[in-house]
């Protein structure tokens, strides 16, 4: 089992749609989650973190974290095809300063 | 600089040879991180150094890989006798403090083939 397991797509939504992305991980002393955005060549991008149970909104990004069900999630509101890209969903736990990443999920957004 | 900065951006070397690849962290930063993505790979951890404290080289692969970090700024990773499964994208990562809650942020990254 991975450490953390993503889809990986291609999920395809249509522009102005939300777009739903999943994340689940196996180590329950994980403590701070994060979500990266990687266009395709280029290195990855922060887009959000969350440290506690609920949600935590960023304009059109919403984080969802549970952490009974050892599940994360990042949804995109009103997606735009400039969304389309690769999602990484990474971990850590607190005696350890290094990301585990997933492999992430390739979002589509048809105009 | 703005942010964390990378060279080269691209490098093509042979079988066998040694490389370096630099990392300027960003301005104030104390905790560097290497990572490196293979073709159709997630992320994977190399090496973690914060402030003057002992680097984390849990990640590294094989004893080929090294890297240092002068003055608490920039680092150098070096892999020597390089083969082909070296080839990847390497990256660099800083973040204000080395604590698990900090965001980290990437550079353009290196990419790497060996020939």
């Amino acid at each position: 089992q991975k450490e953390v397991e993503q889809n990986s797509g291609p999920l395809s939504v249509p522009e102005g749609a939300i777009a739903s992305l999943n994340c689940t991980y196996s180590d329950r002393g994980s403590q701070s989650f994060f979500w990266y955005r990687q266009y395709s060549g280029k290195s990855p991008e922060l887009i959000m973190f969350i440290y506690s149970n609920g949600d935590k909104e960023d304009g059109r990004f919403t984080a969802q974290l549970n952490k009974a069900s050892q599940y994360v999630s990042l949804l995109i509101r009103d997606s735009q095809p400039s969304d389309s890209a690769t999602y990484l969903c990474a971990v850590s736990r607190g005696g350890r300063r290094a990301l585990t990443f997933g492999s992430g999920t390739r979002l589509q957004v048809q105009p | 600089g703005a942010g964390v900065s990378q060279s080269p951006s691209n490098k093509v070397t042979e079988k066998g040879k040694d490389v370096e690849l630099r990392c300027d962290p960003i301005s104030g930063h104390t905790a560097l991180y290497w990572y490196r993505q293979s073709l159709g790979q997630g992320l994977e951890f190399l090496i973690y150094f914060q402030g003057n404290s002992a680097p984390d080289k849990s990640g590294l692969p094989s004893d080929r890989f090294s890297a240092e970090r002068t003055g608490g700024s920039v680092s150098t990773l070096t892999i020597q006798r390089t083969q082909q499964e070296d080839s990847a994208v390497y990256l660099c990562a800083s973040s204000l403090v080395g604590q698990s809650n900090q965001p980290q942020h990437f550079g353009d990254g290196t990419r790497l083939s060996i020939l």
